[in-house]
């Protein structure tokens, strides 16, 4: 069985340019999360998708970032524009949804973005 | 905001050797605790789920213990391999939450 699939593994951009991130999650997981890693720090949520409906985006900071999960399936975080404090690991996972808060989560391999 | 602390934050060990590293959370409200292991450049891959005081759970030779009264988690490696290293994270939910909260984990290094 396929992992949680992300890219690109790495992104180098300059500040205030846009960037995007890829993740296609485990098939038949209806649950996905973006999560944003600082050095040193645990994983925090962003955003969390039950199917193509974002139920928790509170911690998602709306006027930079955005995210959609068309179709259910395969998801997109975005940032425009990036600022310097945005250099971090965006780490992709999904579940099965069907166990609720006690599912495993599968996470992808991350993608890390340095902002220059 | 819910603190979830872990100790020690990084630690070297010997192959061979045993060790363990503590998770805590708070004790109030308690719905599960997961522990995660994340080697470099690899994804976090996930170790167990526990949801209920007194759970022990094992696998190969990691296991793990819950004490939700008093709010903590021991992982307990058996002679650590030097494929063991790597940060080790627990998370927690609590109650009425639908998220995971992230301890900064602890770093494990073992020596051939």
């Amino acid at each position: 069985e396929a992992g949680v699939v992300q890219s690109p593994r790495y992104k180098i951009i300059e500040k205030k340019q846009p960037v995007a991130f890829w993740c296609n999650p485990i098939s038949g997981h209806n649950t996905l999360y973006w999560y944003l890693q600082n050095l040193g720090q645990g994983p925090e949520l962003l955003i969390r998708y039950e199917n193509e409906e974002a139920v928790d985006d509170s911690q998602l900071p709306k006027d930079r970032f955005s995210a959609e999960r068309l179709k259910g399936v395969d998801s997109t975080l975005k940032i425009q524009p990036a600022e310097l404090g945005d250099s971090a690991v965006y780490l992709c996972a999904s579940s099965l949804g069907t166990s609720g808060r006690a599912d495993t989560q599968y996470f992808g391999p991350g993608t890390r973005l340095t902002v220059l | 905001i819910l603190n979830v602390e872990q100790s020690p934050q990084s630690l070297h060990v010997q192959e061979g050797d045993s060790t363990n590293f503590t998770c805590s959370f708070p004790s109030s409200n308690f719905y599960a605790l997961h522990w995660y292991r994340w080697e470099t450049a690899k994804s976090p891959e996930a170790l167990f789920v526990m949801t209920l005081n007194g759970d022990e759970k094992k696998k190969g030779r990691i296991s793990a213990t819950l004490n939700t009264k008093e709010g903590y988690s021991y992982l307990y490696i058996k002679g650590s391999q030097p494929e063991d290293s790597a940060t080790y994270l627990c998370a927690f939910i609590q109650g009425g939450s639908e998220k995971l909260v992230f301890g900064k984990g602890t770093k494990l290094t073992v020596n051939p």
